[in-house]
């Protein structure tokens, strides 16, 4: 079995100071951890993922994530928002091994980006 | 990766009627999925669509309010039969690309969505 939790259904941050989204998950196997950004009006676009490689992931638009197994965690980090990162954002778990490949989402955590 | 569209992008339908959403993959690709996202809720799986077989449901999904085809590897259809208003939804087509020894490490691309409201 697998789940995902995202601690932090709104996060507001002002723009130019630094983005934290938290993730942790659980899951029977080694996962795959991933984030996904979704824009208003538009579909999911995929940010960064860990599959048992490095522990920090980078990613695009200059977020990066750190995959903590001791925390069961793998949070979203950004050094400096801008506004164009305002959009709702999912934390996604897969099993990484075996034939299960079915992936769970996390309820999403929607960012706000004040001037 | 892949690029997927999805047509209609968004519509307005009556109670009781039924829409039909297509899916098309610019390359060939072994796994497609359905999603519904409900208004501000998160991604829930309707079905994996099969090529050449029946789709494979989720709990809570079955085949006579959502029937999925899938002719071949780059195209597949959702339906969302006798609809009523708590369909209104976002429904998203997505492809998996697998990746390595693995196999199932790879992420998945979405659509753009298909915006339902039903009145």
């Amino acid at each position: 079995a697998q789940s995902v939790t995202q601690l932090d259904s709104h996060v507001s941050v002002s723009e130019g100071t630094p983005v934290l989204l938290r993730c942790n998950y659980s899951s029977s196997y080694s996962p795959s951890l991933f984030w996904y950004v979704q824009h208003p009006n538009k579909g999911l676009q995929l940010l960064l993922k860990y599959t048992s490689a490095a522990t920090l992931v980078k990613g695009i638009n200059g977020f990066e994530a750190e995959f903590k197994k001791s925390e069961t965690s793998f949070h979203l980090t950004k050094p400096s928002a801008h506004m164009s990162d305002a959009a709702e954002y999912f934390c996604v778990v897969s099993p990484s091994g075996g034939s299960n490949y079915k992936l769970t989402f996390g309820k999403g955590t929607l960012l706000t980006v004040n001037p | 990766s892949a690029v997927i569209s999805q047509k209609p992008s968004r519509d307005i339908c009556q109670r009781g009627t039924s829409l039909t959403i297509q899916c098309q993959v610019d390359s060939q690709v072994t796994m497609m999925f359905w999603y519904r996202q409900q208004p501000g809720q998160s991604l829930t799986l309707i079905a994996t669509a099969n090529q050449g077989s029946e789709a494979t449901y989720e709990s809570g999904f079955v085949i006579d309010k959502f029937p999925i085809s899938r002719p071949n590897l780059t195209f597949s259809t959702l339906t969302v039969s006798n609809m009523s208003p708590e369909d209104s939804s976002i429904y998203l087509c997505s492809v998996r690309v697998l990746q390595g020894s693995l196999g199932n490490t790879g992420e998945l691309f979405f659509g753009e969505g298909s915006r339902l409201t039903v009145l």
